[in-house]
């Protein structure tokens, strides 16, 4: 069975602070999603890594897959409000079904 | 387009009701995805539909759970009856294609048993 460990469970930060949020499995994923999810809404695609190494930047946030495609890592740089949410990442093989995390709550506080 | 549609957005009901929560998924998208999401176990994949057949029941969790896809801008989830452990956000999700697994999610629907 394919299980994605996501860590921390919960963060709670200052503003301005930096973060890292893991993705970690024993299992090797063709892709790997990142997602965020406000709440009372339904999660939001953030960015998708597939290939082993690869890095994203989307503002403040860079995303990475692991060499081998069985982790991944959110960083935050000078983190903000509006970034607080709930972060999932999610594992994609060769068919239809995504792998979820369960989660990382992140409060970034004023 | 205005993205995944789902209604209601909030549902109350008693133990032994019906419950029917409906979708909307993107145009052009071909897979479709229902998930229930709570505390304790987080997102769960209850089925999902290609083309409009089920595909992958396999996460309903009891009989009386059903779902349908009658058309490629149409699907229904259904709780008959409904318990109080039913209670949680639904969600439905669709996809441009099997091969692409990004996923684009509704607002959710909120359902309390009680």
């Amino acid at each position: 069975t394919q299980l994605l460990e996501q860590s921390p469970q919960f963060l709670s930060i200052q503003e301005g602070e930096n973060l890292t949020v893991y993705c970690n499995s024993s299992s090797v994923f063709s892709s790997l999603q990142w997602y965020r999810q406000e709440p009372g809404e339904g999660p939001v695609l953030l960015v998708t890594v597939v290939t082993g190494g690869e890095v994203k930047k989307l503002k403040r946030l860079t995303f990475q897959f692991g060499d081998a495609r069985k982790d991944s890592s959110l960083h935050i740089t000078a983190a903000q409000p509006g970034d607080t949410g709930l972060y999932l990442c999610a594992g994609g093989g060769s068919n239809y079904q995504l792998i979820w995390g369960a989660g990382t709550k992140l409060i970034i506080k004023p | 387009d205005a993205g995944v549609i789902q209604s209601p957005r909030h549902e109350v009901t008693e133990m032994g009701q019906e419950v029917t929560l409906r979708c909307k998924p993107i145009s052009g998208h071909n897979s479709l995805f229902w998930y229930r999401q709570t505390m304790m176990r987080g997102l769960e994949l209850l089925i999902y539909f290609n083309n409009n057949v089920p595909i992958d029941d396999s996460g309903m969790p009891e009989d009386r759970f059903s779902a349908k896809m009658p058309n490629a801008s149409f699907s229904t989830l259904k709780i008959q009856p409904s318990e109080p452990r039913d209670s949680a956000v639904y969600f439905c999700a669709s996809s441009y294609s099997t091969a692409n697994t990004e996923a684009f999610f509704g607002q959710g629907t909120r359902l309390t048993v009680v």
